[in-house]
């Protein structure tokens, strides 16, 4: 069925240290991969997506990994900071009606 | 060039009251997506409407929800018989039109969303 799986749920990590959280998606079909970002209160805002043509996509401290064959990808943040600390969504096209599915979210949390 | 627009931005209804909430996609865009959100949960899909046609409604509770898109004029959200479990942000997202024979999966972006607290 239709379902995208994203951990952890929480992440806790020391400010300057790397963040990785992990999805994985049912629809092989499936060739588009979005993260976003969204502060308490706000609306949920786009930082960085891939397509399935390429493996890694990076963009200054987020870099965006895709395993195809696994049917997986995760984001990287590297140098983290305060201002870092969000809920973070992945999401996938399921179907060829391309729904967009989310993740359940993961908190994460800069410490000082 | 204005982003993805909704209105109210907050809106309180007694239990029993109807909640209608309108999105007006982002310029060029022809998709519109409505999410809801619990406090501290995610964003779970509702209903994915293109101009005059509702594409994929299987998120979309069968009783009291509806949406529609029409030719003209903002997708509206409505929500009849309001009860305390509908309380929750509604966010409507919008893409562009998709083409090809495979998705290609087209990015949506958000809208600052709907407070809908019902007392």
């Amino acid at each position: 069925g239709e379902n995208v799986e994203q951990h952890p749920s929480t992440l806790s990590v020391q400010e300057g240290d790397s963040a990785v959280i992990k999805c994985t998606y049912s629809d092989s079909a499936s060739n588009y991969f979005p993260w976003y970002k969204q502060e308490l209160g706000k609306r949920p805002q786009l930082i960085i997506d891939i397509r399935s043509n390429v493996g890694e996509k990076k963009d200054q401290r987020i870099a965006v990994t895709l395993n195809k064959t696994a049917k997986h990808f995760s984001l990287h943040i590297t140098e983290t900071q305060p201002e870092d600390s969000a809920v973070y969504f992945c999401a996938a096209p399921y179907s060829s009606a391309s729904k967009i599915i989310f993740g359940s979210g993961t908190r994460l949390s800069i410490r000082p | 060039n204005a982003g993805v627009m909704q209105n109210p931005r907050h809106l309180v209804r007694r239990r029993g009251q109807e909640a209608r909430l309108r999105c007006s996609p982002m310029k060029g865009h022809s998709h519109v997506y409505w999410y809801r959100q619990l406090p501290e949960e995610g964003l779970k899909f509702m209903v994915y409407l293109q101009k005059e046609n509702i594409i994929d409604e299987s998120g979309m509770p069968k009783e009291r929800f509806s949406a529609e898109f029409p030719k003209e004029g903002p997708s509206i959200l409505r929500i009849q018989q309001v009860v305390r479990g509908d309380s929750a942000a509604y966010f409507c997202a919008s893409s562009r039109e998709s083409t090809g024979a495979t998705f290609s999966g087209n990015t949506i972006y958000f809208g600052e969303g709907s407070w809908l607290t019902v007392v």
